[in-house]
């Protein structure tokens, strides 16, 4: 298997423009994690789903953020609009259960927003 | 509140010489503690995972152990390909809690 694959890589984008996130997990994943990582917060959860349901939300920062997971092979994640506060690296992980203790992640989409 | 810290926040080495990472850890059902490695520009990458208190796991040149309020994660002769950042976190109830991290620098 591939591992996680996230698209696109990098991302920079004008303040005010919407900015979506794509995550294809691990076949067979039954769930599926959104973190942003910074310098000033670390590693912080964003959402999960669940059997493509989302469970917690809590860690989304605003309205603005929205993620959606259609099928078990694909989720987004949504900025509109962006602002240069969202510059962060995000990443997807998934695992086996949501009770599994390891998680899989890729390797992070770099969002620079000016 | 559920928290983890982790400390020193870097760390620099001389090849061969040991030393050990602490993670301690306030949180209330703790369901699993994880140790995670990260490079530069990559996602973090699954190490171990601790469940209860006396656990001690190893791989090549790392062990951790779990105590009731901290893990360590302790570095016997390393070598510079050691160098990363190593995370730390908790799994209270579905969620994860990461900690900051340690960055490790090992000089050949």
């Amino acid at each position: 298997d591939a591992g996680v694959i996230q698209s696109p890589r990098h991302e920079v984008t004008e303040m005010g423009q919407e900015v979506t996130l794509r995550c294809k997990p691990i076949s067979g994943h039954n769930s599926l994690f959104w973190y942003r990582q910074t310098m000033m917060r670390g590693l912080e959860l964003l959402i999960y789903f669940n059997n493509n349901v989302p469970i917690d939300d809590s860690g989304m920062p605003e309205d603005r953020f929205s993620a959606k997971m259609p099928n078990a092979s694909f989720s987004t994640l949504k900025i509109q609009p962006s602002e240069p506060r969202d510059s962060a690296v995000y990443f997807c992980a998934s695992s086996l259960t949501a009770a599994s203790t390891e998680a899989f992640f890729g390797q992070g989409t770099r969002l620079t927003v000016v | 509140e559920d928290q983890v810290t982790q400390s020193p926040e870097a760390l620099r080495l001389q090849e061969g010489e040991s030393s050990s990472l602490n993670c301690s850890y306030t949180v209330s059902g703790l369901r699993g503690l994880f140790w995670y490695r990260q490079d530069p520009g990559k996602g973090p990458e699954f190490l171990f995972t601790l469940y209860s208190a006396g656990e001690e796991k190893e791989k090549e040149r790392l062990k951790a152990t779990l105590t009731k309020k901290e893990s360590f994660l302790h570095i016997t002769a390393p070598k510079p390909e050691d160098s990363a950042t190593y995370l730390c976190a908790v799994q209270a109830g579905f969620k994860t809690i990461f900690g900051a991290g340690t960055r490790l620098f090992v000089k050949a």
